[in-house]
């Protein structure tokens, strides 16, 4: 089956530290693969995304490549702001080649991130 | 833009009761996806309904079961609920004809079952 395996938390940094959150997953074919964010009390917001191999997805300064051959997917970002603090969840999708065109996603554990001032 | 619309936000239930739970899609999005977050944990997916019909099942319990209706909005009911059914459920979804997985979630029902 399906899984993806990402670092356990709390990662606590300080403003304006480099940020890296390892994912690696595990998938028959090739997935689409996710990073969502979720702050305190409120639902999963889309980050990014990659569709296939060697794909990089970016968004408000952060970044992952699609690895292939690595079977992974780490999130980073140059210069984290306290407003950064949150759970990240990896997460992948089987639907762009299931045939179902509705798969539900396989997440991670989710990597609680603190940011300090 | 608007977002996925999710009813009621916050449900409080007796053991053995009945709840259902309402998730509106984004406007033009067909397909829906229910999902289960307990406390401290990822969300773990349920069911997913495409055009009225199911599309695909995850660990939903048979207690639980749920619709999609013409107008897309999708209800999912919970019977018999037990202590361990209280969790954050996330609605969410997608267009299928140019998702390539991705989905939009809703902000969450939080129900709790004492």
């Amino acid at each position: 089956g399906n899984s993806v395996t990402q670092m356990e938390g709390p990662v606590t940094l300080s403003e304006e530290a480099f940020l890296t959150i390892n994912c690696t997953y595990t998938a028959t074919g090739y997935p689409s693969l996710f990073w969502y964010v979720q702050y305190p009390g409120e639902g999963l917001q889309l980050l990014l995304k990659a569709t296939k191999a060697d794909d990089k997805g970016s968004n408000k300064g952060f970044e992952a490549t699609y690895r292939k051959e690595t079977t992974s997917f780490h999130l980073e970002k140059g210069s984290v702001q306290v407003s950064d603090s949150a759970v990240y969840f990896c997460a992948l999708s089987t639907s762009s080649y299931s045939g179902g065109g509705a798969d539900g996603l396989t997440f991670g554990k989710g990597t609680h991130l603190i940011i300090q001032p | 833009a608007a977002g996925v619309i999710q009813s009621p936000r916050h449900l409080i239930k007796e053991k053995r009761e009945t709840a259902t739970l309402k998730c509106y899609p984004i406007p033009r999005h067909d397909t829906v996806y229910w999902y289960q977050q307990g406390p401290g944990q990822d969300p773990q997916f349920l069911i997913s309904f495409y055009e009225k019909m199911q599309s695909d099942k995850g660990s939903i319990p048979d207690r639980f079961s749920a619709q999609q209706f013409s107008d897309y909005h999708s209800e999912l009911n919970m019977s018999s609920l037990e202590l361990g059914d209280s969790a954050l459920y996330f609605c969410a979804s997608s267009l299928r004809r140019t998702s390539l997985g991705e989905q939009y979630f809703g902000p969450g029902t939080r129900l709790t079952v004492t």
